[in-house]
């Protein structure tokens, strides 16, 4: 029983070039969360879904893609990476989005961009 | 604005309490979590309050009061182990968590 596993661990990219990064879930929870965690800044929601087939925009949307075609994978995307986008990535589960549903975190993807 | 403030770092002995501080401003409110995040490692789940009051988890305590906007997470009886940053999240009316940017908690033997 992993929990919530994240790939790749690390990553190094060039500007303008594409990735994606996948989140994958064995506790068969509804709701799938990416996000973004900058130094000095508090974890901040990129997007969410709360189930198969469906994604919502978070606070910093903009720049990034998702899907959620299967129940235990969530994607995000890049398709041309900046900068900007260098930092830790946090992919996060719950139960449910109601508030009282504590949210499981992967271990993290760390990139870079050039 | 939404809005999550508490201290950036804090120092304690081993063996003692800390106090940490977190004060909120969110449009609608649905509960405050704390979690705890050691130094390259992932945020873990440490308590949540919705009602007033103070909510007891062995060495760990956590205290909510919702007129004034204000928790605080209380660690007794301080180990080593408890260095990490702790993480003040509130729960808005869509249920999204609004993160504070984490007390960075030093222990000292």
């Amino acid at each position: 029983n992993a929990g919530v596993t994240q790939t790749p661990k690390f990553r190094v990219l060039k500007t303008g070039q594409s990735m994606t990064l996948q989140c994958a879930q064995d506790m068969n929870h509804n709701s799938m969360y990416w996000y973004r965690q900058d130094p000095g800044m508090g974890l901040r929601l990129i997007h969410y879904s709360v189930g198969e087939g469906t994604t919502a925009k978070g606070e910093v949307p903009d720049g990034y893609n998702v899907s959620r075609l299967k129940k235990q994978n969530f994607l995000l995307g890049l398709e041309s990476a900046a900068p900007s986008q260098t930092t830790e990535y946090f992919c996060a589960i719950s139960e449910a989005m109601e508030s009282y549903n504590e949210q499981f975190f992967g271990p993290g993807t760390r990139l870079t961009v050039l | 604005g939404q809005n999550i403030d508490q201290p950036t770092e804090m120092t304690a002995t081993e063996g003692a309490i800390v106090q940490i501080n977190c004060t909120y401003q969110t449009s609608g409110f649905n509960g405050l979590f704390w979690y705890q995040q050691h130094a390259g490692e992932a945020p873990t789940f440490l308590s949540y309050n919705v009602l007033d009051g103070l909510e007891e988890k062995g060495r760990f305590s956590s205290f909510l009061s919702r007129s004034k906007g204000y928790s605080y997470l209380l660690l007794k009886e301080l180990q080593m182990k408890d260095s990490a940053s702790y993480l003040c999240a509130a729960s808005d009316s869509n249920y999204q968590l609004i993160w504070g940017a984490g007390t960075k908690l030093i222990i000292k033997p």
